[in-house]
């Protein structure tokens, strides 16, 4: 198994709205990213786990809180985003932190109303 | 820290035709260097990597790169393109004093056209 698969793959919630984005991975990799993608926008980072530990979060407002519940399964949880909020938000591991590639999950395609 | 450049926005081609989408980095410390493919509202597929080793890289669908320290490229290169290679390419660059912290080009929009 080499995917990152995430769910749901689409959703769309209200700025009151809670709600809860899901990465899996079986490859046994021991890093999970989450990643926001706009539109004609490269990725950008917002929180990387190792060994199921957050240790880097880019500086990403409190609206989003990421859980990494076990070595295989990351989560995003939502609350009362905007609707600048809105975009594709990609997941990916890698065996470790270091010099090694990402593989990435399909995504999910976030839009806040 | 470091950055990625993709001089490109754009870069139209005719199918069969070669085609080479350029990128160049800035760093202090030792790099390691990717090219992903994403389609239309899709995840990024990697192409290529490259970390250490030979400065030139082959990846999938015939795709391949070369490494050039002295000029700090690492420009992606296929002979010939099919109407199935439109896509965003993405250039990513990491550092050995920012492990997990890939910083991703701009994006290069190929389309091919028959």
């Amino acid at each position: 198994d080499t995917e990152v698969t995430q769910t749901p793959k689409h959703l769309v919630m209200g700025m009151t709205n809670k709600k809860s984005l899901k990465c899996e991975q079986h490859m046994g990799h021991r890093a999970m990213y989450w990643y926001k993608q706009k539109a004609k926008k490269p990725p950008e980072l917002m929180f990387v786990y190792s060994y199921e530990k957050l240790s880097i979060n880019e500086s990403v407002p409190s609206r989003f809180s990421p859980e990494c519940p076990n070595s295989s399964l990351l989560n995003l949880h939502l609350h009362a985003l905007q609707p600048e909020d809105s975009a594709l938000y990609l997941c990916a591991s890698s065996p470790m932190v270091g010099n090694t590639e990402a593989f990435f999950g399909q995504g999910t395609r976030l839009t806040v109303v | 820290a470091q950055s990625v450049t993709q001089l490109d926005s754009q870069v139209p081609v005719f199918e069969e035709a070669p085609v080479e989408l350029r990128c160049n980095y800035s760093s202090s410390v030792s790099v390691y260097l990717f090219w992903y493919v994403q389609y239309p509202n899709q995840g990024l597929q990697l192409l290529l990597k490259y970390l250490s080793g030979s400065t030139l890289v082959k990846g999938i669908n015939g795709f391949e790169a070369e490494f050039n320290k002295s000029q700090t490229s690492f420009h992606l290169r296929k002979p010939s393109v099919h109407i199935s290679d439109t896509a965003e390419y993405f250039c990513a660059v990491g550092t050995t004093d920012s492990w997990g912290k890939f910083q991703f080009g701009a994006g290069t929009q190929v389309v091919v056209t028959p």
